[in-house]
């Protein structure tokens, strides 16, 4: 049981780039989060996805874009890369809403912008 | 919305004494409370967790109080070990509105000197 895999663990961009970054997980939960992580900053959430098909804005959403085509899987999108989106990208998953349903954490990936 | 402020942001202690973080947050609304445990390299695992309705919870040497009234709840770490030594958030969710994630405090860089 794997839980949440985020790819890729690491990746370098140029200013102006794009890319993708890949979350899935095999727990088949409902609810699936994507967080960035600064120094000093905590945890802050990007975007997150009540359901397949389904996507909403979190805390800090401006340049980044996400889609739920699967329930296992939520894609974090870059369209074009900012040094200001350097930084460490988590993804997080539950099985539904409310208090009573913990997120699970992937590892990460570290995404530097040039 | 919610915030949540944690400290302190670094903690230092002897193996065997006690560690406790404190967090405070600004919705009277939110009702869970986890804490989370972060290693170099890795994504946060959920370490203990609390609901509104309870006031201490405790796993072997892990403990979290919570105080609904002054809105503040806290970390407990007995007996403490070297492999404590991490980074630690808390965070706080309400029940109301939408699936959104979770709030979390800037964390606390737990150092246990041997």
């Amino acid at each position: 049981n794997a839980g949440v895999t985020q790819t890729p663990k690491f990746r370098v961009l140029k200013t102006g780039q794009s890319m993708t970054l890949l979350c899935a997980q095999d727990m088949n939960h409902e609810y699936m989060y994507w967080y960035r992580q600064d120094p000093g900053m905590g945890l802050r959430l990007i975007h997150y996805s009540v359901g397949e098909g389904t996507t909403a804005k979190g805390e800090v959403p401006d340049g980044y874009n996400v889609s739920r085509l699967k329930k296992q899987n939520f894609l974090l999108g870059l369209e074009s890369a900012a040094p200001s989106q350097t930084s460490v990208y988590f993804c997080a998953s539950s099985y539904g809403w409310g208090s009573n349903q913990p997120q699970h954490f992937g590892d990460g990936t570290r995404l530097s912008i040039l | 919305g919610e915030n949540v402020e944690q400290h302190p942001s670094t903690l230092s202690v002897q193996e065997g004494d006690s560690a406790v973080i404190k967090c405070t947050y600004s919705d009277s609304a939110s009702n869970y409370f986890p804490w989370y445990k972060q290693e170099l390299g890795k994504g946060p695992q959920l370490i203990i967790d609390i609901r509104s309705n309870v006031g201490e919870k405790k796993d072997q040497r892990i403990a979290v109080t919570l105080n609904k009234t002054a809105k503040h709840f806290s970390l407990h770490i007995t007996e403490t070990q070297p492999e404590d030594s991490a980074v630690y958030f808390c965070a706080a969710r309400d029940s109301g509105g939408g699936a959104d994630g979770l709030t979390f405090g800037k964390g606390t860089h737990l150092i246990i000197q041997p």
